[in-house]
């Protein structure tokens, strides 16, 4: 079965400065993606980033990035320059194939809070 | 463009009574899933629908219960409302060809008391 795990329930960082986000996965699927949402304070989860399985480069959006280390499976993801605004909860998830639909499985999720 | 769109935002309810939580997708979208997401927790899967079908289901009692209509818009129906079922609703949907992304909505909180 395919799981998440979120290490960190809380994170802290400094305007301006980058911070990585932990996310590790277990899965038997030869092919899956891994997604990572941000859900503010209102609720919505906002599509960040997806990563395929047998995609050769690490994703980016922005200033965004997935760290993809397939052998340690695990899909961090890396903020840049962060911004006030960018204080949220943030998820990882992966993409499970079941009877030939797709669903998400989510971790638990990261609070991240920018400082000025 | 319009997002994925949710109705109602708020909603307080009885243990016991049945309640309804509708979802239209994102434009161009044909399947809905609906997620429940308990306060300090990740989603968890509900369900989903494709061509007015229940394509998937999470590990949910039948007192979860769904539609989607010929536009593609949802309905998530809970009967017998317990107090556990308190959690912020997410209505997500995408194009069954392209699942690289899922647009979630703005979720409808419901509370149980």
């Amino acid at each position: 079965a395919q799981k998440i795990t979120q290490t960190q329930p809380g994170m802290f960082v400094q305007e301006k400065e980058a911070v990585t986000l932990d996310c590790t996965y277990d899965t038997s699927d030869p092919s899956y993606g891994l997604f990572w949402y941000k859900q503010p304070s209102s609720g919505e989860m906002i599509f960040l980033i997806y990563q395929g399985s047998y995609d050769q480069q690490n994703a980016t959006e922005g200033r965004y990035s997935l760290n993809f280390q397939k052998a340690r499976k695990s899909a961090n993801l890396v903020i840049s320059a962060s911004q006030l605004g960018d204080s949220a909860m943030y998820f990882c998830a992966i993409r499970r194939l079941q009877g030939g639909s797709e669903k998400l499985v989510f971790g638990k999720g990261t609070k991240l809070t920018v400082n000025p | 463009d319009a997002g994925v769109t949710q109705s109602p935002t708020h909603l307080i309810k009885t243990r016991g009574q049945q309640v309804t939580l509708r979802c239209s997708p994102k434009s161009g979208h044909d399947t809905v899933s609906w997620y429940q997401q308990a306060l300090g927790q990740g989603p968890q899967f509900i369900f989903q629908y494709y061509e007015e079908e229940e394509r998937q289901r999470g590990n949910f009692p039948d007192r979860f219960s769904g539609h989607q209509f010929p536009n593609y818009s949802s309905e998530l129906n809970v009967n017998a409302l317990l107090l556990g079922d308190s959690a912020l609703y997410l209505c997500a949907s995408s194009f069954t060809q392209g699942f690289h992304e899922q647009y979630f909505g703005p979720g409808t909180r419901l509370t149980v008391t």
